[in-house]
């Protein structure tokens, strides 16, 4: 069975933190992707990565980066918390395109 | 603009019951179709498929159509059960642009 796991279920930060959401599947997937989930709305994609240290944006990519430096490995940062970051994300990951992710649990995220 | 969304927000069922759920999408370049299961606390999960060259498609209990001529889309479950409780969320791929969009997703509760 494929596992992708989430570092943390829930978060809770102050505006302006700098916080780091890690994301670790175990089935030597290439492709990783990082979305956040918002009630009313689809996913929406922030970041995804094809391969280690490789980076595409997304449709929603301001106030976060990414780090791929391990294969297994795919953390989204947020440089400086702002209160509109706080939502549910959600880490998959895929061998062949997007449509066959695997969607870790989710980090539910508060920043206040 | 183009979006997958949903027609109703929540759905409750009897246990036993039949459940349908529909989502529309706005662009007939869409190639494929996916429905997501998310449970409380969890991440989505693949439930079924369907390529845009078909009609219907049946898995275990749950049977995807698909109506190209309206841009619907429908998931129903035979002999819907509690362990269906969840949010169902549609999501659409276009092949030319490596675009996946998301919709909102429907809560289905089911009644004992």
């Amino acid at each position: 069975d494929v596992k992708v796991t989430q570092s943390s279920r829930y978060l809770v930060k102050r505006t302006g933190e700098k916080v780091f959401l890690e994301c670790v599947q175990d089935m030597d997937h290439e492709n990783m992707f990082w979305y956040r989930q918002d009630p009313g709305l689809g996913l929406r994609l922030i970041y995804f990565s094809y391969d280690v240290k490789m980076k595409e944006k997304g449709d929603i990519p301001e106030g976060y980066s990414v780090s791929r430096e391990k294969k297994e490995r795919f953390s989204l940062i947020l440089e400086s918390a702002s209160t509109n970051q706080t939502s549910m994300y959600l880490c998959a990951s895929s061998f062949g395109g997007k449509e066959t992710q695997y969607f870790g649990p989710g980090t539910r995220l508060l920043v206040l | 603009g183009e979006s997958v969304g949903l027609h109703l927000p929540t759905l409750s069922v009897q246990e036993g019951d039949n459940s349908i759920i529909n989502c529309a999408y706005s662009n007939s370049a869409s190639d494929y179709f996916i429905w997501y299961k998310q449970e409380s606390g969890k991440g989505p999960q693949f439930i079924i498929d369907i390529r845009s060259n078909m009609d219907k498609r049946q898995g275990q209990r749950v049977t995807v159509l698909l109506n190209k001529t309206v841009k619907h889309l429908s998931l129903q479950i035979a002999a819907t059960q509690p362990g269906d409780s969840a949010v169902y969320f549609c999501a659409e791929i276009r092949y030319n642009n490596n675009d996946m969009r998301f919709g909102a997703g429907t809560r289905l509760t089911v009644k004992p």
